[in-house]
C-alpha cells in the first residue's frame, strides 16, 4: 500500500545535538511538506519541497535543513541553532502545490530534548 | 487577530447528534481543507473544497467564498469520530493557514 512513512515515532535530542527525521512515500508525489504542531496549537510550516533538488523556506524555517536528493524522500535536520525543538513533527506529500490537491500526512515524530 | 477562527473550540456530544463545526477565515483564499487528527497525532485529509458542497459517508463539508466560511458537519455521530478537526484554507500564495482546531468528543 502507498503512503508516508516518518521515523523514528519518538525522538530524544541533547543540547547542542543535530538530529535527522526521515520522511519517505510512495505516492509517486512531487510535493512535499514538513511542518511543526506545538501542544494545543495549528500546524506550522517549516519547509516544502515542490521538486527534486529544489526546496523553500516555510514560515518557521530557522534551525532547521532539508534535503530533496530523491524524489522519495525528504528528511528534515534540526540543528543545535534550533532552541526550542521540542514538538510534533509531521511530514506531507501532495502531488501538486498541495492547496489544490489532497495532502497525505506521515504519522509524526515527537522530539523531546534531554 | 487569528486568520483563521474555529468554533467551537471544544464540542462533546453524545453518539448519534449532528455535529456542525464551523470556518471563519478573513484572508481571500482559492480552496480549504478540512483534517482530522486522532489522538497520537496521525492527520487525514477529509475534503479539499473551492465551491459548493462535498459529501463522503456521513461527512458534509461546505464553502461559501464570498462569506469566507465553511462548515464541516457530522451525521449520526459515532464514538470512533472523536478526534480534532483542523480547518486549513489556501491562501493567494498557496500555503496553507491552519487553524487550532476542534476537539470533538463522542460519548457512547
Amino acid at each position: 500500500d502507498g503512503g508516508i512513512t516518518q521515523s523514528p515515532k519518538y525522538l530524544f535530542r541533547k543540547e547542542g545535538q543535530n538530529v535527522t527525521l526521515s520522511c519517505e512515500q510512495n505516492l509517486n508525489h512531487d510535493a512535499m511538506y514538513w511542518y511543526r504542531q506545538d501542544p494545543g496549537q495549528g500546524l506550522r510550516l517549516i519547509y516544502y519541497s515542490q521538486i527534486v533538488n529544489d526546496f523553500q523556506k516555510g514560515d518557521i524555517a530557522e534551525g532547521y535543513s532539508v534535503s530533496r536528493e530523491k524524489k522519495e524522500s525528504f528528511p528534515l535536520t534540526v540543528t543545535s541553532a534550533q532552541k526550542n525543538p521540542t514538538a510534533f513533527y509531521l511530514c506531507a506529500s501532495s502531488t501538486g502545490q498541495g492547496a489544490y490537491e489532497k495532502l497525505f500526512f506521515g504519522s509524526g515524530t515527537q522530539l523531546s530534548v534531554l | 487577530k487569528n486568520e483563521v477562527e474555529q468554533s467551537p473550540q471544544n464540542l462533546t456530544a453524545q453518539e448519534g447528534e449532528f455535529i456542525t463545526i464551523n470556518c471563519s477565515y478573513s484572508v481571500g483564499i482559492s480552496a480549504l481543507h478540512w483534517l482530522q487528527q486522532h489522538p497520537g497525532g496521525g492527520i487525514v485529509s477529509l475534503f479539499m473544497l473551492s465551491s459548493g458542497k462535498k459529501k463522503h459517508g456521513r461527512l458534509i463539508a461546505t464553502i461559501n467564498i464570498q462569506e469566507k466560511h465553511s462548515s464541516l458537519h457530522i451525521t449520526a455521530s459515532h464514538p470512533r469520530d472523536s478526534a480534532v478537526y483542523i480547518c486549513a484554507p489556501m491562501d493567494s500564495n498557496y500555503q496553507l493557514i491552519w487553524g487550532a482546531g476542534t476537539k470533538l468528543i463522542i460519548k457512547p
